[in-house]
C-alpha cells in the first residue's frame, strides 16, 4: 500500500461547478496537510496549508482533514477554466517536511469546461 | 518577490551522458530541496541542504547523482550517467527557515529526457 493515494483523473466537470478532490494516507503520523496546484509546465504552486483535523477555507476553496479516517479533501466551489490544473495533495510529520521532505500523491488531473 | 529559479528548462540527452541542472532559492531561503517528478508522479525528494550542509540524501542515488549548494545560496544537481529512468521533471524548491519549518516554493523545473 502506497503511503498516499490519490485518484489520477482526469475529472471533468462544467464551468460553476463544485469540485471534490481527495487523498487518502497510511501513515499516522502526518499532520500537516497541504493542497499544490500544478499548470503544465510549472512547479507546483501551494493552495492550502493545514495543520491536523479540520477544516480551513480560503476564497473559492476549502480543504477537510479526517486524521480518524485517513482522509483530505479539497473542495473548490463556482469552478472556473482558469483552475484545470493537476492538483497535488502532499503530508508530512513536520510543517515544512522536515528530513524526510514532503510526501505527495500522484496528482488528479482536472478539467473545467466552459 | 523573485520566485526559485532553475535552467535549464529542458535538456535532451542520449543515455550514459552528463547533465547538469541548477538553482537559485529565493533569496534569504535557509532550505533548499531538489524533488523528482516522473510523469504521472507525484514529486519525490532526492536531497535537502539546509545551507550548505546536507540534512537527507537517503533517496539520492548516489552512484550516479550528485548535488551541491556552495555558499548556501546556489545548487546545482548533476547525474553522470544518466539512464532512460532518469527522464521526468526535476524540481528545485525552497523554504526560509533553516529546519525544513516553513512553506515550501517550488521552481518551474527542468524537464530532462534521457534518450
Amino acid at each position: 500500500q502506497k503511503e498516499v493515494e490519490q485518484d489520477p483523473g482526469p475529472l471533468s466537470v462544467p464551468e460553476g461547478a463544485i469540485v471534490s478532490l481527495n487523498c487518502t494516507y497510511s501513515n499516522s503520523a502526518f499532520q500537516y496537510f497541504m493542497w499544490y496546484r500544478q499548470y503544465s509546465r510549472k512547479g507546483p504552486e501551494l493552495l492550502m496549508y493545514t495543520y491536523s483535523s479540520g477544516n480551513k477555507e480560503d476564497g473559492r476553496f476549502t480543504a477537510q482533514v479526517d486524521k480518524s479516517s485517513k482522509y483530505i479533501s479539497l473542495f473548490i466551489r463556482d469552478s472556473q477554466p482558469s483552475d484545470s490544473a493537476t492538483y497535488l495533495c502532499a503530508m508530512s510529520a513536520f510543517p515544512g517536511g522536515g528530513a524526510d521532505g514532503l510526501t505527495f500523491g500522484k496528482g488528479t488531473h482536472l478539467i473545467i469546461q466552459p | 518577490e523573485a520566485g526559485v529559479a532553475q535552467s535549464p528548462r529542458y535538456k535532451i540527452i542520449e543515455k550514459r551522458q552528463s547533465v547538469a541542472f541548477w538553482c537559485n532559492p529565493i533569496s534569504g531561503h535557509a532550505t533548499l530541496y531538489w524533488y523528482q517528478q516522473i510523469l504521472g508522479q507525484g514529486p519525490k525528494l532526492l536531497i535537502q541542504f539546509q545551507n550548505n550542509g546536507v540534512v537527507d540524501d537517503s533517496q539520492l542515488p548516489k552512484d550516479r547523482f550528485s548535488a551541491e549548494r556552495l555558499k548556501g545560496v546556489d545548487s546545482t544537481l548533476k547525474i553522470q550517467p544518466a539512464k532512460l529512468e532518469d527522464s521526468a521533471v526535476y524540481l528545485c524548491a525552497s523554504s526560509l527557515d533553516a529546519w525544513g519549518n516553513e512553506k515550501l516554493f517550488f521552481g518551474s523545473g527542468t524537464q530532462l529526457s534521457v534518450l
